[in-house]
């Protein structure tokens, strides 16, 4: 079955670095990845969107790299702020019907 | 933005009663939405995909008459937790794809969720 991995251990970081997130997946081939920033007590919020035949994506300090051969996909969210803290989930699509397959996030704090 | 809503936010019920919680597109149409539950520092598990006009789509596990889905328009459905038990408190949450998106609807929007506490 499709599993999908992200860095296991809460990431903290001093202010004004660069916060990298890990995804990696198996046993499936998405035809893209997207990633998503959740808040305590919040529903996910939609961050950026990356195909399969896309290496890399910006949106504005964020970075998002997919790789189909390792089966993995870096985001990276360049000068953090404290209120970049929050948990961060990746998810691929399982089917044409929309369904999302989520991994189980992983939790950033940014330190001033 | 693609805003979805959910009501209640928070719900306590007593053991052995139902709840129902909506999930509402406030501006544009979703044929399909998703219902999702999420217990303490987890992932969102997908439970059922709701479909307009016709019965949802259950996942391997989920008990569909437990969880009752009604998707009667193109900007509401709802989610029944019928007789409910304190293993059934969780955070539930809703989302919808907006097929304006990119014409394939890949972005989905989600609901702020409804947090379910049964006595």
């Amino acid at each position: 079955s499709q599993k999908i991995e992200q860095n296991s251990e809460a990431l903290n970081i001093q202010e004004g670095k660069t916060a990298t997130l890990t995804c990696n997946y198996t046993n499936y081939s998405p035809a893209y990845l997207q990633w998503y920033r959740q808040d305590p007590g919040r529903g996910p919020v939609f961050l950026l969107l990356i195909r399969e035949n896309e290496k890399e994506k910006r949106k504005e300090r964020l970075k998002v790299t997919f790789d189909t051969t390792l089966k993995q996909s870096l985001f990276h969210i360049t000068a953090s702020q404290p209120a970049d803290s929050a948990t961060y989930l990746c998810a691929l699509l399982y089917n044409q019907g929309g369904k999302l397959i989520f991994g189980q996030g992983t939790e950033l704090s940014v330190k001033p | 933005g693609a805003v979805v809503s959910q009501h209640p936010s928070r719900v306590i019920c007593k053991s052995g009663t139902s709840v129902k919680i909506e999930c509402r597109s406030l501006d544009f149409q979703a044929t399909t939405m998703f219902w999702y539950r999420q217990f303490p520092k987890q992932s969102l598990m997908l439970m059922a995909t709701s479909n307009e006009g016709s019965k949802a789509t259950y996942e391997q596990g989920v008990e569909k008459d437990k969880f009752l889905i009604n998707h009667a328009s193109l900007t509401l459905s709802t989610l029944t937790v019928t007789s409910a038990h304190p293993e059934d408190s969780s955070f539930y949450i809703c989302s919808a794809r907006d097929l304006r998106v990119a014409g394939v609807g890949e972005t989905q929007y989600f609901g702020p969720g409804t947090r379910l506490l049964v006595l």
